[in-house]
């Protein structure tokens, strides 16, 4: 299975923009590139998820790279709501068996 | 909230006994999906039932087993409970396979003791 890559923690500032990466450098051309935070004492959340192109939505945008072996996800002014770990995860479009598949993730601190 | 209900939302169990974990999905989803998190483990897929078949496994022990009724709710049965089984069991659910967004439940959290 293709693989994801996270730095474990980041910091930023209320009302500024936030940029999370991720690589996958192994990603096929089936898999789609999908985006989970989890907020403290929640279950995990869909934020949103792209398979080439660079997406939007009312939560956050996706920027994927033109190879696809990195993306971004951007919060466009974050807030204290947005601290939480958010999750890279591939998911091939055919299906899988494996469920999602989450990794450590990225632990996202926002500073009032 | 995500429309997805879990009950209960705390359970506290002695060792070698037995649990069961209760799902109901969103209206109109027809997979429902299982997660184990615990701290040392991060979060894991256990299985996946689509409209009351099991569709898929993942990382879930033999002392576990769970089913998907006619209604569509889906129940976690957890036997033989060890101390490491203590974590937080989520529920998610979604339309149809895995390339549909996953719809998370608040959790239960199971204790052993």
């Amino acid at each position: 299975d293709a693989k994801t890559t996270q730095p474990n923690s980041m910091e930023s500032n209320e009302e500024e923009p936030v940029h999370l990466p991720c690589n996958h450098s192994t990603i096929s051309g089936t898999d789609y590139i999908h985006w989970y935070r989890q907020l403290p004492s929640q279950g995990p959340e869909y934020v949103i998820h792209g398979l080439t192109s660079n997406v939007n939505n009312r939560m956050a945008s996706l920027a994927i790279a033109e190879d696809r072996k990195s993306s971004t996800l951007i919060l466009h002014r974050a807030t204290l709501r947005d601290a939480a770990v958010y999750y890279c995860i591939l998911l091939d479009s055919g299906g899988g068996a494996d469920g999602l598949t989450f990794g450590k993730g990225t632990h996202l601190i926002i500073q009032p | 909230d995500s429309g997805v209900t879990q009950t209960p939302k705390h359970l506290i169990t002695a060792t070698g006994q037995r649990v069961t974990l209760r799902c109901s999905p969103r209206s109109g989803d027809l997979s429902v999906y299982w997660y184990q998190q615990s701290l040392d483990q991060g979060l894991q897929f256990l299985i996946q039932y689509y409209n009351g078949e099991e569709r898929a496994k993942g990382n879930i022990l033999e002392r576990f087993s769970a089913q998907q009724f006619p209604d569509l709710h889906s129940e976690l049965n957890l036997s033989s409970l060890e101390l490491g089984d203590s974590a937080l069991y989520f529920c998610a659910s979604s339309y149809g396979g895995f390339r549909d967004t996953q719809y998370f439940g608040p959790g239960t959290r199971l204790t052993v003791l």
